[in-house]
């Protein structure tokens, strides 16, 4: 099974700041990843598939990296409804979910 | 509208059996694999498995085979997650999704289901 490692686990930031997000796989998983959002209460949401592919309705300032086991998300400057739980998911071998990074207001 | 609306909360014993549900409306659900995803509380996210209601291809992650078994019944657009014997760990939240064709990850939740097993 791949593992997926986020990190760091919680990132304190203020609104307008840039948020990077880590995510590494236990093996390559080529760019077969994807970004979610889930906020407290909800259901997640799909925000970046295949490593840099906005879905749709998802705003410009969020943007997806990287390829084969390291891959980023950014969110160029946080707006408050930013402030959330995020998760990495691949889909290159069956399909997994990274632990998650929360991004918390500093 | 297009969406995915789960049953309601649970709550039963040890031991007990249950089924959730989870009813696709707006798209054609034979079309698109359904998954089901596990969230214990205050944890992150669990991919349990997924079924193809067109044919019923069904595919489990090795954490989950054995302990749950997902169904699907295409006539009346819904897929199902069940337990045989319900343990005090299966509590969580429970959410159906449906898998994008276009890219193959879950572009389309249900709210969740809340399972609570407790003596």
């Amino acid at each position: 099974e791949i593992v997926l490692t986020q990190s760091p686990a919680t990132l304190s930031l203020s609104p307008g700041e840039r948020a990077t997000l880590s995510c590494r796989a236990s093996q390559s998983v080529s760019s077969y990843l994807a970004w979610f959002q889930q906020k407290p209460g909800q259901a997640p949401r799909l925000l970046i598939y295949d490593a840099s592919n906005r879905a749709t309705g998802i705003p410009a300032r969020f943007s997806g990296s990287g390829s084969g086991t390291d891959f980023t998300l950014s969110i160029s400057s946080l707006e408050p409804e930013d402030f959330a739980v995020y998760y990495c998911q691949q889909r290159s071998n069956s399909w997994t979910f990274g632990q998650g990074t929360k991004v918390e207001i500093k | 509208e297009v969406q995915l609306v789960q049953s309601g909360t649970e709550v039963k014993k040890p031991g007990e059996s249950l089924k959730i549900s989870c009813k696709g409306s707006g798209y054609s659900f034979t079309n698109y694999w359904i998954g089901w995803v596990r969230q214990m509380p205050g944890k992150g996210l669990e991919w349990m498995g997924i079924i193809y209601p067109g044919d019923s291809d069904t595919r489990y992650s090795p954490s989950f085979q054995g302990q749950v078994t997902i169904s699907a019944d295409k006539s009346i657009s819904t897929a199902y997650l069940q337990w045989s014997s319900l343990k005090a760990s299966d509590t969580a939240m429970y959410f159906c999704a449906r898998q994008a064709a276009v890219h193959w990850y879950f572009d389309l939740w249900g709210r969740g289901t809340l399972v609570t097993v407790s003596s």
